[in-house]
């Protein structure tokens, strides 16, 4: 059974910063991996989907890499600004279109 | 507008009534789900179809929930009788196919008095 364990689960950071979110999972045979953000009191906006065959996705300031074999995708958000806090979720796409989350990262963005 | 719509938005309602979520996946997508969302579980997956046919409900109560897709642009969830602890956020996803992208309902968020 595929697990997704996302790391840290909060994360406080200064206006500006550069920062990393962790995601991994231990089933590598994934179709995969979408990084979701959601806002309080609403639904999950998809932000970035990175096939199985692919290394990296970029988005404006965001970046997300996938390391398939080990089983980890990182998410890379360059110069954060408070507008980006929010809970940032990763999910997984196995066999039969099965889409597994992680408990995801609760950042927040300080002035 | 291809976006998954979810209705009602927010319901209330007594324990031991029947509770009815609905679903509209984006046109042309052929799996969807059905997660719900609390403080303490997270995102937990409650069912999922792909071509209206159920691939998995193991994270469903069977005995008070039942999930089903009565044509392709409708997906039901249905809960009796709802209880205090169905309390949650309930969303619904579609992919399309092709191991794309999934989109998320805003979800129904559910209160049971």
């Amino acid at each position: 059974k595929q697990e997704v364990t996302q790391i840290p689960a909060a994360l406080s950071v200064p206006e500006g910063e550069n920062l990393v979110l962790n995601c991994s999972f231990t089933d590598s045979a994934i179709y995969n991996l979408q990084w979701f953000r959601q806002d309080p009191g609403k639904g999950l906006t998809s932000l970035l989907l990175i096939q199985s065959s692919q290394r990296e996705q970029t988005s404006g300031r965001l970046n997300a890499s996938l390391d398939k074999s080990s089983g980890r995708s990182t998410l890379y958000i360059a110069a954060s600004q408070p507008g980006d806090s929010a809970t940032y979720l990763c999910a997984v796409t196995n066999a039969g279109n099965m889409l597994t989350f992680g408990g995801g990262t609760r950042l927040m963005v300080k002035p | 507008d291809a976006r998954v719509t979810q209705t009602p938005r927010d319901k209330v309602t007594e324990m031991g009534q029947e509770v009815t979520m609905r679903c509209q996946p984006i046109l042309g997508h052929n799996t969807v789900f059905w997660y719900r969302q609390t403080m303490m579980q997270g995102l937990e997956l409650l069912a999922y179809f792909r071509n209206r046919a159920p691939l998995d409900d193991s994270g469903m109560p069977k005995d008070r929930f039942s999930a089903e897709m009565p044509d392709a642009t409708l997906a039901t969830l249905k809960i009796q009788p709802s209880e205090p602890r169905d309390s949650a956020v309930y969303f619904c996803a579609s992919v399309g196919e092709g191991h794309t992208e999934a989109f998320f309902g805003q979800g129904t968020r559910l209160t049971v008095v």
